[in-house]
């Protein structure tokens, strides 16, 4: 099956910086690499996603890119805040997804 | 609009004990998932339901049973608790066809077995 990585476990930045999470995986019939945002507590919400036949993707400050010569994909937050402080996992598959095991944001104020 | 729904949010179990847990989702999709979530390893999907009337084993199975009752409902069964299955429960649901990408969580269920 398929195998997710994702670096790093955490991640402190301070607000306005940039934030970069990286995932890699096995599979290379791997075509589907959504990403989540678990606040502490609450449920992962799907924020973007990203499909093998597309390089990039961008939604306002969020955004993802893809490596399938590579197998790895990452997700790039611009003028990061407070409330991006959260845990962030990156999942990727065909027909069923695989998490990784989670980034922890932390925003300075 | 509810979205997806788990019931209950909290749990106490002896070993041994067998229960349910409840999900259902108002948003007429076709496919709903179960994860179990422990800490530094992310969420790892259980069962899951392509459409009604079909159900499939993922990455841990083992100890537990699913139905899906209707298009609505999809249940996780622990039939004798372990400790090892002291985690956070969440159901989901999704409507992007054969992709197997859930989509909406519920408020997940947190289960702990003595």
């Amino acid at each position: 099956g398929e195998n997710v990585e994702q670096h790093p476990s955490t991640l402190s930045v301070q607000e306005g910086d940039s934030a970069v999470i990286k995932c890699t995986y096995s599979d290379s019939a791997s075509n589907y690499f959504p990403w989540y945002k678990q606040e502490l507590g609450k449920r992962p919400q799907l924020i973007i996603d990203i499909r093998s036949n597309v390089g990039e993707k961008k939604d306002q400050r969020i955004a993802v890119t893809l490596n399938k010569t590579a197998k790895h994909f990452s997700l790039h937050i611009t003028e990061t805040q407070p409330e991006d402080s959260a845990v962030y996992f990156c999942a990727g598959g065909y027909q069923k997804v695989t998490f990784g095991t989670g980034t922890k944001l932390q925003v300075i104020p | 609009n509810a979205g997806v729904t788990q019931t209950p949010k909290f749990q106490v179990l002896k070993t041994g004990q067998s229960m349910t847990l409840q999900c259902a989702q108002d948003m007429n999709h076709n496919s709903m998932y179960w994860y179990r979530q422990d800490p530094g390893m992310g969420l790892r999907l259980i069962y899951y339901s392509a459409s009604e009337g079909t159900t499939d084993k993922g990455e841990v199975p083992n100890g537990y049973n699913v139905s899906r009752l209707n298009k609505r409902e999809f249940s996780l069964r622990l039939e004798s608790a372990a400790p090892s299955q002291t985690s956070v429960y969440f159901c989901a649901s999704s409507d992007l066809g054969g992709q197997g990408v859930p989509q909406h969580f519920g408020d997940g269920t947190r289960l702990s077995i003595l």
